[in-house]
């Protein structure tokens, strides 16, 4: 079936840091690629999304690549800050539902 | 556009006593909600697939009788759990796609969930 594999955290990382959250995805069919974000006590919140190889989502700050090649869908960040301080879930999109990574904690101290 | 609106944000019962949880589209007509399920340091577990006018269709493992499904409009889905055990307390969110007809490679609007805790 889908699945979605995503590093597991928590990272912890110094303000103004270099962000990267591995995420490599089953290569069945041409799915959308999403980076959703939670904060604490909250629901999830759309961060990025990419729909076909080679297309870059962007928000924020926050990029990712859809690479068909390796199956990645990899997050960065140039520079993190304490506010982004979350959890970061890798989803899949498919036919009946979106298949999401185990999620990845990132904590910021300043 | 395309929010999500779940209440309760929290609630608190009793062992026994059933509980009932919103999931609201505001500004669009949602044919499909999902509800999920998410455990402490855990990733989101579907619970089941939530369609207007007909019945939920529920994943493997899930009790269909013990967490009840209601879409009974197209802004409105409901999940009931019903005789609350203290091992029903999670985090459940629901979510919809934001366009009638899109499949799911479009993503989801979520909501904000809902904390059980069940004494």
């Amino acid at each position: 079936g889908n699945s979605v594999t995503q590093m597991e955290g928590p990272v912890t990382l110094s303000e103004e840091a270099f962000l990267t959250i591995n995420c490599t995805y089953t290569a069945t069919g041409y799915p959308s690629l999403f980076w959703y974000v939670q904060y604490p006590g909250e629901g999830l919140q759309l961060l990025l999304k990419a729909t076909k190889a080679d297309d870059k989502g962007s928000n924020k700050g926050f990029e990712a690549t859809y690479r068909k090649e390796t199956t990645s869908f990899h997050l960065e960040k140039g520079s993190v800050q304490v506010s982004d301080s979350a959890v970061y879930f890798c989803a899949r999109g498919g036919y009946q539902k979106v298949t999401f990574g185990i999620g990845t904690k990132l904590q910021v101290i300043p | 556009g395309a929010v999500v609106s779940q209440h309760p944000s929290w609630v608190i019962c009793k062992s026994g006593t059933s509980v009932k949880i919103e999931c609201r589209s505001l500004d669009f007509q949602a044919t499909t909600m999902f509800w999920y399920r998410q455990f402490p340091k855990q990733s989101l577990m579907l619970m089941a697939t939530s369609n207007e006018g007909s019945k939920a269709t529920y994943e493997q493992g899930v009790e269909k009788d013990k967490f009840l499904i209601n879409h009974a409009s197209l802004t409105l889905s409901t999940l009931t759990v019903t005789s609350a055990h203290p091992e029903d307390s999670s985090f459940y969110i629901c979510s919809a796609l934001p366009y009638p007809g899109q499949t799911t490679n479009y993503g989801y609007t979520f909501g904000s969930g809902t904390r059980l805790t069940v004494v």
